[in-house]
């Protein structure tokens, strides 16, 4: 079965750091993009970040442009979000979802259930 | 600053056929837009339904169908089931940046 599975939500204080993982299976992850999308509480969709199959293209929203950073390892089939300098505009539910291209057109055809990050003192 | 609108809401009744829109405030919306819709229920994640203006995920009920129109990106339920109650949202390619619409709230009544 192909799925997603998100990791690494939790409480951080503004200005804060946290690293969100995504472990993949079911699927040969190198060949497929991936993307972050986040959901604040009550509110609509948001894209975040993609990346391509293998790590050479990078995507960034304008509002997490220079705070995040998207990564993947193909050995460990894992995506990563490293997100520095946290505001509490960032507290959302964060998706991770797989692309069914190599490169990212938005098609995003598998979502995890996922992790939550509160941004609070 | 780039914004996608959509419908905040819309009600349909069971078995009726209903469209949902997606404009962009650069102008029209064309397929280099790559338009893609996604439904979501209460407390679960989003499903992806089309891409690329109007290919269908291998899932996709036949009722479900995607389209340009009037300078918008369109999706549009015919025979609408009462499962289909829930949130859209259309996403819009901006040139190595996506963006989602604000999402429409469809009530089935």
């Amino acid at each position: 079965e192909v799925q997603v599975l998100e990791a690494g939500g939790g409480l951080v204080q503004p200005g804060g750091s946290l690293r969100l993982s995504c472990a993949a299976s079911g699927f040969t992850f190198r060949s497929y993009a991936m993307s972050w999308v986040r959901q604040a509480p009550g509110k609509g969709l948001e894209w975040v970040s993609a990346i391509s199959g293998n790590g050479g293209s990078t995507y960034y929203a304008d509002s997490v442009k220079g705070r995040f950073t998207i990564s993947r390892d193909n050995s460990k089939n894992t995506l990563y979000l490293q997100m520095n300098s946290l505001r509490a505009e960032d507290t959302a539910i964060y998706y991770c979802a797989k692309e069914p291209f190599t490169d990212f057109w938005g098609a995003m055809d598998v979502w995890g259930q996922g992790t939550t990050v509160t941004v609070s003192s | 600053q780039t914004v996608v609108t959509q419908e905040p809401s819309l009600t349909v009744s069971p078995g009726g056929t209903v469209t949902l829109t997606c404009a962009s405030n650069t102008g029209a919306v064309t397929s280099g837009y790559y338009p893609n819709w996604f439904q979501q229920k209460p407390g679960q994640a989003p499903r992806a339904l089309i891409y690329s203006t109007s290919k269908k995920h291998s899932w996709t009920p036949a009722r479900f169908s995607g389209s340009l129109l009037g300078g918008k990106a369109a999706l549009t339920l015919s025979g609408v089931q009462p499962e289909d109650e829930a949130d859209y949202y259309c996403l819009l390619y901006y040139g190595a940046a996506w963006v989602f619409g604000g999402g429409t709230k469809l009530t089935v009544l």
